[in-house]
């Protein structure tokens, strides 16, 4: 069974950049789509960009002048970055797999079927 | 404020049968697929509903989803103390380009 795991620094000063790494366990990331979510303490889900294992990626409008993500399949894992931070970053952090739908064959980017436990991410000098 | 608009809590006793709505527009829910989440407080969501009306392996057939226009739902039936949990819609936008989500719905098993 895939599993991933988030993990980086969780606190992390305003102005800086925030920097979580996702391994991928016990599978293959070959022909799926990787996406990083957030959720703020006591509030809703917010995607913020997903990247194929081709290494195409598409983020949220809302953060795509400071997001990057990147894969390293040699290593099985997934990378994002969030430059000029502020508290309103603060939140917790999921990467999830897109789903594959058995069904028909399709690996979505639409929807996401694994998630990492989440990290936990403060911006605070 | 969320792209898709969730009642914020709903309730029910054991047994019975719960529904939760979900509403979007055009460029959302009435162009694209509907999936629905289910996350325990404290754990990352769980995939409970895809394209639509869908169930991935596991999931008991207790929940069903659908959608009409640009609405959704989510129904629970034989409402059990473990399906207390918050739900979301969710699904692709085509101006954001991206999937969003609902405000979520905190189900309350009385």
């Amino acid at each position: 069974q895939v599993q991933l795991q988030e993990s980086g620094p969780g606190l992390v000063k305003p102005s800086e950049t925030l920097s979580l790494t996702c391994t991928v366990s016990s599978g293959s990331m070959s022909s799926y789509y990787w996406s990083w979510m957030r959720q703020p303490a006591g509030k809703g889900l917010e995607w913020i960009g997903y990247i194929h294992y081709s290494g195409s990626t598409n983020y949220n409008p809302s953060l795509k002048s400071r997001v990057t993500i990147s894969i390293d399949t040699s290593k099985i894992q997934l990378s994002l970055k969030l430059t000029s931070v502020t508290a309103a970053d603060t939140a917790v952090y999921y990467c999830a797999r897109g789903f594959h739908d058995i069904l028909t064959g399709y690996y979505r980017h639409d929807s996401f079927d694994i998630w990492g436990q989440g990290t936990m991410v403060t911006v605070s000098s | 404020q969320s792209v898709l608009t969730q009642p914020p809590s709903a309730s029910g006793t054991p047994g019975q049968r719960v529904t939760i709505s979900c509403s979007g527009s055009s460029s959302n829910i009435g162009s694209n697929y509907v999936y629905w989440y289910q996350q325990v407080p404290g754990t990352a969501p769980k995939l409970l509903i895809y394209t639509n009306d869908q169930r991935p392996s596991g999931v008991p057939d207790r929940f069903s989803g659908s959608k009409s226009g640009t609405s959704a739902s989510l129904a629970i039936s034989g409402l059990r103390s473990e399906d207390e949990a918050d739900y979301y819609c969710a699904g692709w936008d085509d101006s954001v380009s991206g999937p969003v989500f609902g405000g979520g719905t905190k189900l309350t098993v009385l």
